[in-house]
């Protein structure tokens, strides 16, 4: 299957300061992909939807001046957590909208995630 | 209203056996696809296995298989044979609509535990 790096895949950083999270696409171009939160044994929850050269969706709730996203090219969404507190840590997983050639099957595939503490 | 609802926070199996997890949907919709995933412990979503709204037959993917029931909104994952690294958590997903850009909703999730 299609598949997505995330980078770093675990940080740890101090309260107050920005964290920048990567997520590729390495074999296909991904107009658009997602970014979700997962909370220890808690199912996803979507936080906003980035498309390429545009600006990103957010989901009710979701604070864009908090975590700012940037699709800058078709392989390529980050995701910025700025000033970041202890309340942001949590297992951040994006995923990359698939549409193979010929195929009807359009699904998400997803990084590998990364979980941030914020000390 | 829940758009996915999983009923089953864990399920215990016994290793060769088979397994349902039950997924129910809710959507007035008519086109739209779902989706399972598998999680295991070290955190990334493994696709496995897709239904679409249209297809007339239940999808099938090696051990893994969908029960499609569209008049009762269901779509629970079969896995057949049941092995070890089956265990992990597994998350069912529906994408409402044709357009590619919708988002999907996921369940709360089912945690497998495969006994040997």
């Amino acid at each position: 299957g299609a598949v997505v790096s995330q980078h770093p895949s675990r940080v740890i950083c101090k309260s107050g300061t920005s964290v920048k999270i990567e997520c590729r696409s390495l074999d296909f171009q991904a107009t658009t992909m997602f970014w979700y939160r997962q909370f220890p044994k808690k199912s996803l929850m979507l936080m906003a939807t980035s498309n390429e050269g545009s600006k990103a969706t957010y989901e009710q709730g979701v604070e864009k001046d908090k975590f700012l996203i940037n699709h800058a090219s078709l392989t390529l969404s980050t995701l910025t957590v700025t000033s970041a507190h202890p309340e942001d840590s949590s297992f951040y997983i994006c995923s990359a909208r698939h549409s193979p050639r010929g195929g009807h099957t359009d699904t998400q595939y997803f990084g590998p995630g990364t979980r941030l503490t914020v000390l | 209203a829940q758009k996915i609802t999983q009923t089953q926070p864990g399920m215990f199996v016994q290793e060769k056996e088979a397994v349902t997890l039950d997924c129910t949907y809710d959507t007035s919709d008519p086109s739209y696809g779902l989706f399972w995933y598998k999680q295991p412990s070290s955190g990334e979503m493994i696709f496995l296995i897709y239904q679409g709204s249209y297809d007339q037959q239940n999808a099938t993917e090696g051990r893994y298989s969908l029960n499609f029931q569209k008049a009762r909104k269901s779509a629970n994952l079969v896995i057949s044979a049941s092995q070890l690294g089956d265990s992990a958590m597994y998350f069912c997903a529906m994408r409402e609509g044709k357009d590619n850009f919708n988002k999907f909703y996921f369940g709360s999730g089912t945690k497998l535990n495969v006994k040997p």
